[in-house]
C-alpha cells in the first residue's frame, strides 16, 4: 500500500522559504519510472500543480513558478523536499504530495496521473 | 498554459438521478500516440483528491461503473448514471499533453 505524508511549518512570514517534506511509504524513488510530485490548492480554489521528480534525477516544474521552487529527493529516507522562496501570503494553500507513474519529457506528460495523494498541510503565509 | 474550463461550477442532484460535468481545453489533448490525456478526480469534502477517469474514458481501480468518461480532441464528459450520497465533494478535470499540467476549476455536486 502506497502512502504519502506532508510535513512542514504551518505558518510562515511573507519573504520566508517554505520548506516541505513528503515521507513516503510502499514504493522507492530509485525505481524506474517512478515519480513524486507536488499539488497546491489555496483555500476553496482549484488545484495548482507545482513541480515534479523522477528516480533519475530528473525535475519538472511549473514554469510561472520555476524561479521560486527546488525539488529534491533522499531515496535513503524516502522523502521528497520542496521549497519555495520568497512566499506571499497568496501562496496561502494546503500543499499536497503524489506518487507518480509515467514519465514527463520536457514538454508533455502522456500517461501521468497524481496517485495516491497524501493528506495534505496547510501552509498560511503571514506577518 | 492550456486552460481547462468546466461546466457547471455547481450541480444539485437528487440521489439515483444521473449528473454530468463538461470539461473543455484550450486544445486539443490528443497525443501524437493516439492517446487522448483528459483525467478526472473526485476530491470528496475533507479530503485529498482521488482518480476516477484516465485517459478520457477508463475508470480508476475501484471506480464504481456509474461513473464514465467520454469526449475527444478538446471536449469532454463526465457522467454519474445515479448519484449516490457519497459521490459529493468536488470533480476535477486534468490535462497532461502539455507542461505544465493544469486542471479544471472544479465542479462542486451536492446531494438535494
Amino acid at each position: 500500500q502506497i502512502t504519502l505524508k506532508e510535513s512542514g511549518p504551518t505558518l510562515v512570514k511573507p519573504t520566508q522559504t517554505l520548506t516541505l517534506t513528503c515521507t513516503f511509504s510502499g514504493f522507492s524513488l530509485s525505481t524506474s519510472g517512478v515519480g513524486v510530485g507536488w499539488i497546491r490548492q489555496p483555500p476553496g480554489k482549484a488545484l495548482e500543480w507545482l513541480a515534479l521528480i523522477y528516480w533519475n534525477d530528473d525535475k519538472r516544474y511549473s514554469p510561472s513558478l520555476k524561479s521560486r521552487l527546488t525539488i529534491t529527493k533522499d531515496t535513503s529516507k524516502n522523502q521528497v523536499v520542496l521549497t519555495m522562496t520568497n512566499m506571499d501570503p497568496v501562496d496561502t494553500a494546503t500543499y499536497y504530495c503524489a506518487h507518480i507513474l509515467g514519465y514527463c519529457s520536457s514538454t508533455s506528460c502522456p500517461g501521468v496521473w497524481f496517485d495516491p495523494w497524501g493528506q495534505g498541510t496547510l501552509v498560511t503565509v503571514s506577518s | 498554459d492550456i486552460v481547462m474550463t468546466q461546466t457547471p461550477l455547481s450541480l444539485s442532484v437528487t440521489p439515483g438521478q444521473p449528473a454530468s460535468i463538461s470539461c473543455k481545453s484550450s486544445q486539443s489533448l490528443l497525443h501524437s500516440d493516439g492517446k487522448t490525456y483528459l483525467y478526472w478526480y473526485l476530491q470528496k469534502p475533507g479530503q485529498s483528491p482521488q482518480l476516477l477517469i484516465y485517459e478520457v474514458s477508463s475508470r480508476f481501480s475501484g471506480v464504481p461503473d456509474r461513473f464514465s468518461g467520454s469526449g475527444s480532441g478538446t471536449d469532454f464528459t463526465l457522467k454519474i448514471s445515479r448519484v449516490e450520497a457519497e459521490d459529493v465533494g468536488v470533480y476535477y478535470c486534468m490535462q497532461g499533453i502539455h507542461l505544465p499540467i493544469t486542471f479544471g476549476q472544479g465542479t462542486r455536486l451536492e446531494i438535494k
